[in-house]
């Protein structure tokens, strides 16, 4: 069975551009949350989307911004590129919502070098 | 407030013990977690324990919460240079899945 799966793999920018990052949950999973690693740092909470809309929100700016699709696949737009936006971009799955037990599954991730 | 600590490196040798502690602030925690994370991959769920409970045993892998002092640990048995990587512990409540992780300690297994 196919994991959550991330594209592309590695990014440049250049800062002042904006990028777009891709994430397909695991097939029947409806929730998918967005996560930062800046290196050296563990995972910041971005967003977290399920049936299409924005359930949960991190102390990130407006700057970034996703979707979730029909399919669940979603998309992490970030706009005006920073420096400090160079980091592992980490998408995780799970079933629903929320449930008593509230395990997700992560994306090998994008790494993202803002130059 | 949210703020997970843990501290930065370990260094073990191949067939001891190895015991990573993790502190947290938020006592409405339901759920505390410990992943794995290898040079370039990325985050893999390593087991985790429930609020209520004081420990989880599952296989070479050994969590005890402190529930009053709102300290968890790994213990990992028999450790082995696979084992050498960086380990998260995250926390959440219930009813979201916003977790809050640590900083992370990089385990070194010397040969």
């Amino acid at each position: 069975d196919a994991g959550v799966t991330q594209s592309p793999t590695h990014l440049i920018k250049t800062r002042g551009q904006q990028v777009t990052l891709r994430c397909s949950p695991i097939s029947g999973h409806k929730s998918v949350s967005w996560y930062q690693q800046v290196l050296g740092q563990g995972p910041q909470f971005i967003f977290q989307y399920y049936e299409k809309e924005e359930r949960g929100r991190g102390n990130f700016p407006d700057r970034f911004s996703a979707r979730q699709f029909p399919n669940y696949s979603s998309e992490l737009n970030v706009n005006a590129l920073l420096l400090g936006d160079s980091a592992l971009y980490l998408c995780a799955s799970s079933p629903e919502l929320a449930s008593s037990y509230n395990e997700q599954f992560f994306g090998p991730g994008t790494r993202l070098t803002v130059l | 407030g949210e703020d997970v600590e843990q501290s930065l490196f370990l260094s073990v040798r191949e067939g001891d013990s190895s015991v990573i502690n993790c502190t947290y602030t938020d006592s409405s925690s339901t759920y505390l977690y410990w992943y794995k994370q290898e040079p370039g991959a990325g985050l893999q769920l390593l087991t985790y324990i429930f609020s209520n409970m004081d420990m989880k045993q599952d296989q070479r892998l050994t969590v005890l919460l402190n529930k009053k002092d709102k300290h968890l640990s790994l213990r990992i048995a028999d450790t082995q240079t696979g084992d050498s990587a960086i380990y998260f512990c995250a926390e959440s409540m219930s009813g979201t899945y916003k977790y809050i992780f640590g900083t992370g300690t990089r385990l070194k297994v010397l040969a």
